[in-house]
């Protein structure tokens, strides 16, 4: 089946490590998104990228950082500089057009203690 | 993108219609209404978008007034699986791939 994978669902860090989120796509959409959604709110940009090797920072990209080596996969760091990292993650990709529809993964739950 | 303004929560019976507002009166005549809806603990997931006519599909219709300061969403039989929170979105077409922005939404509650 065609679409975005997350992994893992649920993601536990001591506070001072650093640690990155998975996502994978295999829609062959060119643009892929980060997202930060915290309890209540709405979702938050963090990253995007257009184009493999390209990328531009978002919103809330302080504490952050993304790499797009291949089409398929935007994997996000969440570094130890990000104040306040406990969050769900959601990752998402899109193809241009008319009919732009942005698809998005199932998320991760980050918890930071 | 120009911006929307949706209430924060609806409430409405199951098996009944839902019209959810937003309103939208900064809109310029290239933005394209979308809208999404997030189901509890999930990614959000597109519904439906349109530029001026009314539109339908599996999921949902979409009613768009005349001078498109204004849209609403239908459900017509609203079932307990609907119960999320619903975005309305402006995106421009020349926006290319650049991302969706987010509002709060509007918060969907089905009583059974």
């Amino acid at each position: 089946d065609g679409g975005i994978t997350q992994s893992p669902k649920y993601l536990f860090r001591k506070e001072g490590q650093n640690v990155t989120l998975s996502c994978e796509q295999n829609l062959n959409h060119d643009a892929m998104y980060w997202y930060r959604q915290d309890p209540g709110q709405g979702l938050r940009l963090i990253y995007y990228s257009q184009i493999v090797n390209d990328f531009q920072k978002g919103d809330i990209a302080e504490g952050y950082s993304v790499s797009r080596e291949k089409k398929e996969s935007f994997p996000l760091t969440v570094t130890s500089a990000q104040k306040n990292p406990t969050a769900f993650y959601l990752c998402a990709s899109s193809v241009s057009g008319e009919s732009y529809e942005q698809y998005f993964g199932p998320g991760t739950r980050l918890t930071v203690t | 993108d120009a911006k929307t303004t949706q209430p924060n929560s609806m409430e409405s019976n199951e098996e009944e219609p839902v019209h959810l507002p937003c309103n939208h009166s900064t809109i310029s005549g290239t933005d394209y209404i979308h809208w999404y809806r997030q189901l509890p603990s999930q990614g959000p997931e597109y519904v439906i978008h349109g530029l001026t006519s009314n539109v339908n599909n599996r999921m949902a219709s979409l009613a768009i007034a005349e001078d498109r300061k204004s849209s609403t969403l239908i459900l017509h039989r609203a079932t307990l699986r609907d119960a999320a929170v619903y975005y309305c979105i402006l995106r421009a077409l020349s926006s290319g791939n650049t991302p969706l922005v987010f509002g709060k939404g509007t918060r969907l509650s089905v009583i059974a």
